[in-house]
């Protein structure tokens, strides 16, 4: 595709179950992100992965969040067990090797009841 | 300490007038420096990028980068209501390519 896609665009769950959200990148970026921004907030950034490997985790709010990409590509966001403050957009992001430029998906807004 | 630094707003300027935003970081080795604009309800979208110190213009936007003082601004000319949104500041870190958000500046333009 010409940008980065996201889905679900939103997501309605229950407290207690588990989500995933996906994202597929610019074709041929190497670089993916994700972010998660809650209402009225900044960006706060969760992982990065370069190719398949995450270098920086560091975001991660617990363990309940993982994320895996496969292929150089599709990355999914995994959130377990999903809490109330895990509302929020989760947003993804893709840069090239070719220029820093990164780019943002349309997001996934998650609501947990 | 954050890493990156905005005055959150927000910042009201007159139609027409030419608003003015400013970031600074923390790491001297920092390459790479973008702004962004996110609309209420939107996705940040990529409006200018600056590696060099100095100026670069595009249309009604200028940035500017003083890798000296550790600060890169944005300088939109004949500012539009249109423009009125939150404008995000990123920097990418020399170890790691990872990229740092500013917590963002609300800009309001006034008819």
């Amino acid at each position: 595709g010409a940008g980065v896609s996201q889905s679900p665009s939103n997501k309605v769950t229950e407290k207690g179950k588990d989500v995933e959200l996906r994202c597929d990148p610019i074709s041929g970026h190497t670089a993916l992100y994700w972010y998660r921004q809650r209402l009225g907030q900044g960006l706060e950034f969760l992982i990065y992965f370069q190719g398949n490997s995450a270098p920086d985790k560091s975001g991660l709010p617990s363990d309940r969040f993982s994320a895996e990409r496969t292929g150089e590509s599709v990355s999914t966001l995994t959130i377990q067990r999903t809490q109330q403050e895990d509302s929020a957009v989760y947003l993804c992001a893709s840069r090239g090797l070719a220029n820093n430029e990164q780019f943002f998906g349309p997001g996934t807004r998650l609501t947990v009841l | 300490q954050k890493e990156v630094e905005q005055n959150s707003g927000p910042l009201s300027v007159p139609e027409g007038a030419i608003a003015s935003l400013n970031c600074t970081y923390s790491d001297r080795g920092s390459q790479s420096f973008f702004w962004y604009r996110q609309y209420s309800g939107k996705s940040p979208e990529l409006i200018m990028f600056i590696y060099s110190n100095g100026d670069k213009e595009d249309g009604r936007f200028t940035a500017q980068l003083n890798k000296a003082s550790q600060y890169v601004s944005l300088l939109i000319r004949d500012s539009q209501p249109s423009d009125s949104a939150t404008y995000l500041c990123a920097v990418i870190y020399s170890s790691a390519s990872k990229i740092i958000f500013g917590s963002g500046t609300r800009l309001s333009i006034r008819p």
